[in-house]
């Protein structure tokens, strides 16, 4: 049973330009949530996918955008990159949460490490 | 506001012995989830356990434990019988009512010492 699998696993990129991130879920699972942890702080949420539209979105700005297809796979894009957009992307799987606090538990891939130079 | 506290940047442990990390955190919404996970080097987040707002019984999956004070406001994580593998980040998160979102503290670093 494959897990959350994330790509690619380290890039590095200059300011301004543009990157994309890869997830695929785990199997069965519909939903993608997608989460920044900048070095020795805890994840904030981006944003969450379900039915391939944008369900709720955390406190990022537009530059962050994101898509979810047909086979529930996402990427996660971010444009005109900061220097603090440098950290570990993690994209989590979860089945049909909404509304309830205890659904849903999150499967997180290995994450994408993005460093801006 | 922060939510979720952590407040134990680092800990070590001696191997065989129990730890305790410590978890407050903040919220109006009488419906709501508390999870710890694992980060371990990897960078993967592996989810440990989960305590319910409305659970009676403090959470337990094998050795590690839940202890949950609702009034007090805190969850903290009891692991007993310390192994060497248990060294990693740990983090509590909360997620509230109809939210999709979880809020996690900012990690304890646990160092299981041989």
């Amino acid at each position: 049973d494959a897990g959350v699998t994330q790509s690619p696993t380290h890039l590095i990129k200059t300011r301004g330009q543009q990157v994309t991130l890869r997830c695929s879920p785990k199997s069965g699972h519909d939903t993608v949530s997608w989460y920044q942890q900048a070095l020795g702080q805890g994840p904030q949420f981006i944003f969450q996918y379900y039915e391939e539209e944008e369900r709720q979105r955390g406190n990022f700005p537009d530059r962050f955008s994101g898509h979810q297809f047909p086979n529930y796979s996402s990427e996660l894009n971010v444009n005109a990159l900061l220097l603090g957009d440098s950290a570990l992307y993690l994209c989590a799987s979860s089945l049909g949460t909404s509304g309830r606090p205890d659904v849903g538990e999150l499967f997180f891939g290995e994450g994408s490490r993005l460093t801006v130079l | 506001a922060q939510k979720i506290t952590q407040t134990q940047p680092g800990m070590f442990v001696q191997e065989k012995e129990a730890v305790t990390l410590d978890c407050t955190y903040d919220t109006s919404d009488p419906s709501y989830g508390l999870f710890w996970y694992k980060q371990p080097s990897s960078g993967e987040m592996i989810f440990l356990i989960y305590q319910g707002s409305y659970d009676q019984q403090n959470a337990t999956e094998g050795r590690y434990s839940l202890n949950f004070q609702k009034a007090r406001k805190s969850a903290n994580l009891v692991i007993s019988a310390s192994q060497l593998g248990d060294s990693a980040m740990y983090f509590c998160a909360m997620r509230e009512g109809l939210g999709n979102d979880m809020r996690f503290g900012a990690g304890t670093r646990l160092t299981v010492k041989p």
